[in-house]
């Protein structure tokens, strides 16, 4: 299985804050990286697929970048609504396989 | 619009086997192309990819699970079950069928778009 390591597993940042989340692939995934959002007791919502592609509806200020094993997710001006717990998880190949999760919290 | 619903028991015992089932509108589950994944998310922690399933049957499961796990097609009910065998305590999660939207090449690719809303399964001892 491709193992994926999410870092930091938490955070605190202030609104308004630029919040990056790096993800990294135990071998390489090529661009099949999507990041999804959870707030407490919410379905998971895709935020970006395929490395930096914005799922429709989502906010500009969300925007994903890398590629092979390397991956961030930047929130660049973070919003009360955007405190929750964020997930990357690679689709390269099953078993498809998600990181351990990075919660950000207010400061 | 695409949904769909998880339903199922929310309280089983140990080694009883799971039975969910995963009710679609929108879409077709034996159109071309149509995947539904199953994931589960013990409380307190991260998500658990489980399973995906195609309209062609060609079904991928968890390595670690996969002995525990079947995941079949009810195309007149326009449903997808999903059966998991000797329940344990360490099961207990919430449980999401999801619709897989493809991107790339290759036909297991793609990207979980939209989610049902969840079953809370608790296991007994």
């Amino acid at each position: 299985d491709i193992q994926m390591t999410q870092s930091p597993s938490s955070l605190s940042a202030s609104v308004g804050d630029r919040v990056t989340i790096t993800c990294r692939a135990s071998q390489t995934i090529s661009n099949y990286l999507n990041w999804y959002q959870q707030k407490p007791g919410t379905v998971p919502k895709v935020l970006i697929y395929a490395t930096s592609s914005l799922q429709s509806g989502v906010p500009s200020r969300f925007s994903g970048s890398g590629s092979g094993t390397d991956f961030t997710l930047t929130i660049s001006s973070l919003q009360p609504e955007d405190f929750a717990t964020y997930y990357c998880q690679q689709s390269f190949t099953t078993p498809w396989t998600f990181g351990q999760g990075t919660k950000v919290e207010i400061k | 619009q695409i949904t769909l619903k998880e339903s199922g028991p929310t309280l089983v015992k140990a080694t009883e086997t799971l039975m969910l089932t995963c009710s679609l509108s929108g879409i077709s589950i034996s159109t071309r192309g149509v995947g539904v994944g199953w994931i589960r998310q013990p409380p307190g922690e991260a998500l658990e990819w489980l399973a995906l399933v195609y309209w062609d049957d060609d079904n991928r499961y968890s390595p670690s699970l996969k002995s525990r796990l079947t995941s079949t097609k009810d195309t007149s009910k326009n449903q997808v079950v999903l059966l998991m065998t000797n329940m344990d305590p360490v099961d207990t999660a919430t449980y999401y069928c999801a619709h897989r939207k493809f991107y790339g090449s290759g036909s297991y690719k793609g990207v979980f778009d939209i989610w049902g809303q969840g079953i809370m399964v608790t296991v007994s001892s």
